[in-house]
Parts: structure tokens; C-alpha cells; sequence
């Protein structure tokens, strides 16, 4: 099992350009889950999924846009990126209701944006 | 307004000795709290949780305490090691979907 994995690892965007990070993972799990992490803030919730199909906002949604078209997957686009979008972003899922409430964490995007 | 706050940024402790680290919360019922630990550069890992009806929880060294009148989780790491050092963080859940944490503290164990 590769748990869930981030691509890409790294990269570098000039403002005003978009790009798209993929989250991917093999254990079936129902929820899934986008989060921006910055020095001194802790992790911040994007945007959530509780299952292929849906999707919802957290707590700081404003210009990101999600996807999850398939069970395993869960895309965060940015359309217009800014320099405050600059940040390490980690994806996470978990088993849905009755399951387990733990998170399993992806091991992060760094995203610059210049 | 909504708020999770762990005590102290940094925490720097002797090897052996018991590390404390606080979580506390504002505004919020959460059903249950979490704690993760993160080490650098990679994703947070799940270590306990402890639900809303359980005063205490241990695992091997750690043991997680909850407090919902006080509105504080403690954290303790008995027989600390250098192995230990990383970042900390809580994290709760008040409708089953919606996760909030806190911004870490930072521990140190030293030999």
C-alpha cells in the first residue's frame, strides 16, 4: 500500500498562472481532505469530500476549486494563483462513517508562487 | 470566534523527564479530539484520540487527557527521548467532517 501520495512535490508558479495538485489513495477511503499549512498557523482546512462526487468547503476555500470524480482521487486547482496561495499544502483521507476517525496524511506540496 | 490554542510554540525538555503540552479550545463541542505528530518536511501522523465521554487515554508512553469543562486536552510524554523531537498538534472534529488544528508545539528532547 502506497497510502496516499502528492504529486507533484514541488513547484514554482508566477501569479497569475493555475495549476492543478493531485492526491491519490489506495486504501478505499471515503473521505478526503485538502489542507494549507504556514508557519505559525497550523494546518487549515480547503475544501473536503465525503465520498466520490462530493465536495465542500472548509475554512479557507477562496481560490481553490476541488474535484473527486473517482473514489481514489482528489484534485485542488488553482485558477489564478497568487503569492499568498505560497504555502505547503498536504492531502489526507479517511474511512467514512462507522470508520476510524484518524487522517492519514500525504507527505505535502510545497508551492511557491513568485 | 472559533479558537485552538497549544500552550507554547516550543517546548525544550531533558531526556527521561515528562513532556506536558496543552491544547485548549474556544467555542467549539467537538465529539472527540485528536493528536498528531509531524516531523520535518513530511505529513502529520495520527498518535491517539480521545472522545468527549473518555477523561483519559494512554498508548505505551503517551498518555492523552480530556477535560470538557475546562475545554483542555493534555498531552503527556513520560520517559521523554531525543527520538520524541517534532512538532505536536491537536485537532478536532465537531460534526464528523470538518477538522480544525491547532498550530503545533514544537518539542525537544535533549540528551
Amino acid at each position: 500500500n502506497a497510502g496516499v501520495t502528492q504529486t507533484p512535490k514541488f513547484r514554482v508558479l508566477k501569479t497569475g498562472q493555475s495549476m492543478t495538485l493531485l492526491c491519490a489513495q489506495d486504501m478505499n477511503h471515503e473521505y478526503m481532505y485538502w489542507y494549507r499549512q504556514d508557519p505559525g498557523m497550523g494546518l487549515r482546512l480547503i475544501h473536503y469530500s465525503v465520498g466520490e462526487g462530493t465536495t465542500a468547503k472548509g475554512e479557507v476555500p477562496d481560490g481553490y476549486n476541488v474535484s473527486r470524480l473517482k473514489k481514489q482521487n482528489f484534485l485542488l486547482g488553482l485558477e489564478s494563483a497568487a503569492p499568498s496561495q505560497t504555502s505547503v499544502y498536504f492531502c489526507a483521507s479517511r474511512p467514512g462513517t462507522g470508520g476510524s476517525y484518524e487522517q492519514y496524511f500525504g507527505p505535502g506540496t510545497r508551492l511557491t508562487v513568485t | 470566534s472559533q479558537k485552538i490554542e497549544q500552550n507554547s510554540e516550543a517546548l525544550n525538555i531533558q531526556e527521561g523527564k515528562t513532556a506536558t503540552l496543552t491544547c485548549n479550545y474556544t467555542n467549539y463541542s467537538p465529539a472527540y479530539l485528536q493528536w498528531y505528530r509531524q516531523d520535518p518536511g513530511r505529513g502529520p501522523v495520527f498518535l491517539l484520540l480521545i472522545r468527549e465521554n473518555e477523561k483519559e487515554k494512554r498508548k505505551e508512553r503517551l498518555k492523552v487527557t480530556f477535560d470538557t469543562t475546562l475545554k483542555q486536552s493534555l498531552f503527556h510524554i513520560t520517559a521523554s527521548q531525543p527520538a520524541d523531537s517534532a512538532t505536536y498538534l491537536c485537532a478536532l472534529d465537531e460534526n464528523n467532517n470538518d477538522m480544525r488544528f491547532g498550530a503545533g508545539t514544537r518539542l525537544t528532547v535533549k540528551p
